[in-house]
Order: C-alpha cells, then structure tokens, then sequence
C-alpha cells in the first residue's frame, strides 16, 4: 500500500537552529508532493507543493524541500527558525494512480525563544 | 473572503446516537473530502466527492455517511456504527480531484463521547 512516513515526531529547537523534518513517500511512479503546516488554532494550511522541475522548491516563510526521486524524500527545511513556526507539519503526496492525498503522521515542532 | 465553514466547533455524541457534521465552502470547488486527524497518525480519508451528487469512500468510511445534493456542501453523518468516534474531523475542497490541486481545509470539528 502506499504510505508516507515522517520520521519526527515530535521536535523541539531553540530560536535561529536550522530545520529539517523528514518525509518518505512509497510509490514507484509519477507523484505531487506537498508540506502542510497546521498553527495552533488555525486551519490546515499549504506550505509548498513540487510538481515537475527544479527539485528545490521554495514556499511560505522562508521554508523550502527538495525532492530526491532516488530516495523517494521530500524533506522540508529552514535556515532559521522563529517561535512563530510553532506548529503541525504534514507532508502529503498524491499518486498518479490513485489521485488520492495520502498524509504521514505529522511532526509538532515546538520552538523555544 | 472565500473559504471553507465547518460547524459546529465541538461535537458531544451519545451512545446509540447519530450526528452531522456541516461543511460548507464558496470556493466554487467541484471536489470536496473528510478527513479523520488522530494524535500521530496524521489524516485519512473518509469519504470525497469528485461532483454532485457523486461520492466515494475512502480508506476509512465504515461507520460514516455523506451526501452531496449541492456543490458547496458535503456534511459527513457520524453512525452509531462508528465504535471509535472521539477525533478531529477536517473537511477540504479543491478544484478538481487530481495531483496538481492543493485542498484547501475548514477549521474542522472536534467530537466527543458523553
């Protein structure tokens, strides 16, 4: 079955550390990537999305992923974190076959200032 | 402002009893999902609909009922069936069903058990 995997959970960082969070996708075939990122209160929201092209995507924020098709990866990151990127990230992909969005579990970043 | 409106924000459900859960959106979207969120285990698909009066189940639609006689709305019945309803219920809608369509997400609700 298709599945994507974050392997951080839960991850705390101090003001101005770099950032990245990890997502696995298992699909052989033609696939859309996207990071979402739920803030406290608010709504599931789009961080940024990779079709086709440059593997470096950059998104709101200051946030950016680079796609490894070898690796089936999509990992997100930021040079430097604020207090205000406190938050749920998930990383979702769509299949070619299925045009489903399939979501991982989601990592809590909690950023101490 | 266009957007997504989930009601209401806190759900109580008893034992034995059914509840809907209403979403709304004047985004003028065609396709319209529920989600699940559950602590650690992200989001999964309930049900989706593609058009009116057109649905499918997702990956985990026992327990759940949906209708969709209007475009902007798609509430999402909740069924005694359903043993372990106690989560976070999201609704999406996007432009059409494909890879390149961002959804874009109500503020969801969340149900409880009395």
């Amino acid at each position: 079955a298709q599945s994507v995997s974050q392997h951080n959970h839960h991850v705390i960082l101090s003001e101005a550390a770099s950032l990245e969070l990890g997502c696995n996708y298992s699909y052989g075939g033609t696939v859309n990537l996207f990071w979402y990122v739920q803030y406290p209160g608010q709504h599931l929201q789009l961080l940024l999305k990779y079709f086709s092209g440059d593997p470096l995507v950059k998104g709101i924020k200051g946030f950016e992923a680079e796609f490894i098709k070898s690796k089936f990866s999509f990992n997100l990151r930021k040079p430097s974190v604020q207090w205000s990127d406190t938050a749920e990230y998930f990383c979702a992909v769509v299949t070619s076959n299925t045009g489903k969005l399939i979501f991982g579990q989601g990592t809590t970043l909690q950023v101490k200032p | 402002d266009g957007g997504i409106t989930q009601s209401p924000k806190y759900l109580f459900r008893k034992e034995g009893q059914n509840v809907t859960l209403s979403c709304e959106q004047n985004l003028n979207h065609d396709a319209m999902y529920w989600y699940r969120q559950d602590p650690g285990q992200g989001l999964r698909l309930i049900y989706y609909s593609q058009i009116v009066n057109d649905f499918q189940k997702g990956d985990i639609a026992e327990g759940y009922s949906v209708s969709r006689e209007k475009k902007e709305s798609f509430p999402l019945t909740v069924t005694s069936a359903q043993k372990n309803p106690t989560a976070f219920y999201l609704c999406a809608s996007s432009i059409g069903m494909g890879g390149r369509q961002p959804q874009h997400f109500g503020d969801g609700t969340r149900l409880s058990i009395l």
